[in-house]
């Protein structure tokens, strides 16, 4: 089973700066895919950006950007230039490319920007 | 296109009163799955749906279950709510084949 470990449950930034999440995971699998979700207090989920492990190069979205580290199983998420609309709970989760490709969540960083 | 909706948004149960959750999507994905959100915990699945009828147990599927009648909606049923169920309930789909899941609302439920 794949389990998905957060460590920072809250974090503070100041508006402009940058902010980097961390998150690791433990699997057996080769073949998966990584993701960061953004829940606002609205409380919808939203894909913030997917990595596959296959690739090297990691996943840029804009001002969102990741660290994957797979040897490490470490896959951090650094938002850049960081607005008040960023302030959100962030989970990372993990999906194993074949079988019921369900998402692994983690337990989540609750993010403030401060203005 | 709505994309993934649920209804209904709230709702207060009793112990022991039943109730069914709604999820239909119009985004044409064949996997469609029910997780339950816990304070300090991530989204964690109750049961999924590979296809139109055919549905799997998920990592905490006690107390519920589903039905998968056609493509478009996936509905999950507390038979007897208990007080544990209290939660936030997300429906998600994906399509076959590739990565994302798409969520919705999700419904807040509270039973007392």
């Amino acid at each position: 089973a794949q389990t998905v470990t957060q460590s920072q449950p809250e974090m503070s930034v100041q508006e402009a700066e940058t902010v980097t999440l961390s998150c690791t995971y433990d699997t057996s699998e080769n073949n998966y895919y990584l993701f960061w979700y953004k829940q606002p207090p609205s409380r919808q989920m939203i894909l913030v950006i997917r990595q596959e492990a296959y690739k090297q190069q990691n996943a840029t979205e804009n001002r969102f950007s990741v660290n994957f580290q797979k040897a490490a199983k470490s896959f951090s998420l650094k938002i850049s230039d960081s607005q008040l609309g960023d302030t959100a709970m962030y989970f990372c989760a993990f999906m194993k490319i074949f079988g019921n490709e369900k998402l692994t969540f983690g337990t989540g960083t609750r993010l403030t920007i401060i203005p | 296109n709505a994309g993934v909706t649920q209804t209904p948004k709230f709702q207060v149960l009793k112990t022991g009163q039943s109730m069914t959750l709604q999820c239909a999507q119009d985004m044409n994905h064949n996997s469609m799955y029910w997780y339950r959100q816990d304070p300090g915990m991530g989204l964690r699945l109750i049961y999924y749906s590979a296809s139109e009828g055919t549905t799997d147990k998920g990592e905490v599927p006690n107390g519920y279950n589903v039905s998968r009648l056609n493509k478009r909606e996936f509905s999950l049923r507390l038979e007897s709510a208990a007080p544990s169920q209290t939660s936030v309930y997300f429906c998600a789909t994906r399509e076959l084949g590739r990565d994302t899941q798409y969520f919705g609302p999700g419904t807040r439920l509270t039973v007392l």
